[in-house]
């Protein structure tokens, strides 16, 4: 089944302390990209990636950091987490063709306290 | 239709009928307009596109409606039944994808 999976769903973490949430996608696809998603303010990218070891930053990419040393992975960093990054993030892949056509995770809810 | 509120703007439909859910864009560079689907819980999902070249663009149950001159977007759904029942957002693409905010689509039975 083509799909996108993040890990974990669900974390509760204090701040300062480092975290990883990370996305893998199994359709072979070049283009992949982290958003949060907070009431009122819909999706926000974080970063994307457009192949194995290029990224750009997103919208908002302060405090966060990724990685793509692998097509099919793509982790996404909190060096120091803090309560304002208490939100849902998303992982998305998709062909460079079609970027318009995401493929999403199901969510990582995340709380800094 | 989309808002920057903290509030989502709600629409409510009778089952059975048609759905329109409209949107905003900026960007007149954009070449392609996108609709997403977000169930409770679940991480959004594609609808349909429609190039910027385009007027009109129909899927199953869906077409996607885009008046440049006005800088509108709408999203029909015929015959609307629960499962529709989700945020929707629209988005656009120029360099990258820029999503709206959402409208919730609530189902009376």
């Amino acid at each position: 089944e083509a799909q996108v999976t993040q890990n974990p769903r669900y974390l509760i973490t204090v701040t300062g302390k480092k975290l990883t949430v990370t996305c893998s996608q199994n359709m072979n696809h070049e283009y992949m990209s982290w958003y949060r998603q907070d009431p009122g303010l819909g999706l926000r990218q974080i970063y994307y990636s457009m192949n194995v070891e290029v990224t750009d930053k997103g919208d908002v990419p302060e405090g966060y950091k990724v990685s793509r040393k692998e097509k099919r992975n793509f982790p996404l960093i909190l060096e120091s987490p803090s309560p304002n990054q208490t939100s849902l993030y998303f992982c998305a892949s998709s062909s460079l063709r079609t970027v318009y056509e995401q493929y999403f995770g199901p969510g990582t809810r995340l709380t800094v306290t | 239709g989309e808002s920057v509120g903290l509030h989502l703007p709600t629409l409510s439909v009778q089952e059975g009928d048609n759905s329109i859910i409209n949107c905003a864009y900026s960007n007149s560079a954009s070449d392609y307009f996108i609709w997403y689907k977000q169930e409770s819980g679940k991480g959004p999902q594609f609808i349909i596109d429609i190039r910027s070249n385009m007027d009109k663009r129909q899927g199953q149950r869906v077409t996607v409606l885009l008046n440049k001159t006005v800088k509108h977007l709408s999203l029909q759904i015929a015959a609307t039944q629960p499962g529709d029942s989700a945020v929707y957002f629209c988005a656009e693409r120029d360099d990258k994808i820029i999503f709206g905010k959402g409208t919730r689509l609530h189902i009376l039975p």
